[in-house]
């Protein structure tokens, strides 16, 4: 079974500081890992994706991850934190269902705050 | 219009009443899904359709009923709803490669309330 655990409901960070939201994941395949940020009062856009390339996958606005299959992890990181960042993030485990159709399984969410 | 869009984008009704929720996708994908986002929870799937074709059914009440006509446009059909279906819909899209690493496109939701 496929699943992902989001180790903290909510980071709060300065801005200018660095962000880390961790992820870890179970999958009984090779997985396809995805990172979504959702906006207040918006649908969810990609941030970044791997699909057993490289393992050190960069996203878009600075945002990148790493896959490390050792510790089944898959941890968010920025350097520098912004005030956009603000929004809550998600560590999404994917894989192909029946027919070809993608499933994807969601964690909970980490809900990120930047302090100015 | 681009990408994913979801109609109407807020939507209030009652346990009796009869509504649909309509996503059009603009990005010429195989691919739609109905996911349901409430307070506290994780994102859950609802329904995939793959070619027009409902391939998954994630044990959800027969009181939402999803339509697919064509591969541009999807509803959700609620009819005798409870309070606790109040909740975010989220419309999705991707172009379907059978491998799971396809990535997808999401419209920016119906928030539903049901008194």
């Amino acid at each position: 079974a496929q699943s992902v655990t989001q180790l903290d409901s909510h980071v709060s960070v300065s801005e200018g500081t660095p962000v880390l939201l961790r992820c870890n994941y179970s999958s009984s395949y090779s997985p396809s890992l995805f990172w979504y940020v959702q906006h207040p009062n918006k649908g969810l856009q990609l941030l970044l994706k791997y699909t057993s390339a490289a393992t050190l996958v960069k996203g878009i606005n600075g945002f990148e991850a790493e896959f490390k299959k050792s510790e089944t992890s898959f941890h968010l990181t920025k350097p520098s934190a912004h005030m956009s960042d603000a929004a809550e993030y998600f560590c999404v485990v994917s894989w192909s269902a029946s027919q070809g159709a993608q499933k994807l399984v969601f964690g909970q969410g980490t809900r990120l705050t930047i302090n100015p | 219009e681009t990408g994913v869009t979801q109609t109407p984008r807020h939507l209030v009704m009652g346990m009796t009443n009869k509504k649909s929720l309509k996503c059009e996708q603009h990005l010429g994908h195989n691919a739609m899904y109905w996911y349901k986002q409430s307070a506290k929870k994780p994102l859950e799937l609802m329904f995939v359709y793959s070619l027009e074709e409902r391939v998954e059914n994630n044990s959800v009440p027969s009181r939402f009923s999803p339509e697919c006509p064509n591969s541009s446009h999807l509803f959700l059909h609620l009819h005798t709803l409870q309070p606790e279906d109040s909740a975010l819909y989220l419309c999705a899209s991707s172009q379907e490669g059978g491998l799971g690493t396809d990535t997808q496109y999401f419209g920016p939701g119906t928030r539903l309330t049901v008194l």
